[in-house]
């Protein structure tokens, strides 16, 4: 079955740090690039950032929102892709979905996993 | 940066009526790189219009995209109780960030 399914989503205090993961299967994972995008509560989507191929050194692109806190990683042997979330605020508290890009469209969405950034 | 504006905010129709909803981007833009995405509650978007008139597979051909340049419509052509929920517009330009809109909520009248 072609699916994404992340985990890994949790409470945690601002300032903590939590590590997503997104795990592929019925597709060749390793041929697109891959992307999160989140959605705070009753809000819109928001992209997050991406992931190229390992033909393009695996090179990254964040929302300016995130930029220098969030890190998001591939690991192709094991078709998992990862968001590391470091310097946590409050407004980062969201559903987090990735999603395989294909040409300008994002095909396939994970169902998302919830991070919640609270004391 | 590319800002897209869906209009309006909310749309109450009846079911068998046509819904008609727009997304509008603060300068020109390439149809090829415009995409709609439905999301129900408690569910992942999912991909209904790419190329902003190609429509996704598995999609209702009731579901149409339309559009260039700076103003983009997504037609659903005969409402049915499974299509009210929220679209969004999406612009992938030739390098991120990845803009969407802000969504319009289709809801039953």
């Amino acid at each position: 079955e072609v699916q994404l399914v992340e985990s890994g989503g949790n409470l945690v205090q601002p300032g903590g740090s939590l590590r997503l993961s997104c795990a592929a299967s019925g597709f060749t994972f390793s041929d697109y690039f891959m992307d999160w995008v989140r959605q705070a509560p009753g809000k819109g989507l928001e992209w997050v950032g991406l992931i190229r191929l390992k033909g393009d050194r695996y090179t990254t692109d964040y929302a300016a929102s995130v930029k220098g806190r969030f890190t998001i990683s591939r690991d192709d042997s094991k078709n998992t892709l990862y968001l590391q979330l470091n310097s946590l605020q409050t407004e980062d508290t969201a559903v987090y979905y990735c999603a395989k890009e294909n040409w300008s469209k994002f095909e396939l969405w994970g169902q998302g996993t919830l991070v919640t950034v609270s004391s | 940066e590319i800002v897209l504006t869906q209009s309006p905010d909310t749309l109450s129709l009846s079911p068998g009526e046509r819904a008609t909803l727009s997304c509008r981007a603060s300068q020109s833009v390439s149809s090829t790189h415009l995409a709609w995405y439905q999301q129900k509650p408690g569910q992942a978007p999912r991909l209904l219009i790419y190329g902003a008139s190609s429509r996704a597979s598995g999609i209702s051909d009731r579901f149409s995209g339309s559009g260039s340049g700076t103003d983009f419509t997504l037609t659903v052509s005969r409402l049915e109780p499974e299509d009210f929920a929220v679209y969004y517009c999406q612009h992938f330009g030739n390098s991120p960030p990845y803009i969407f809109g802000q969504g319009t909520k289709l809801e039953i009248k």
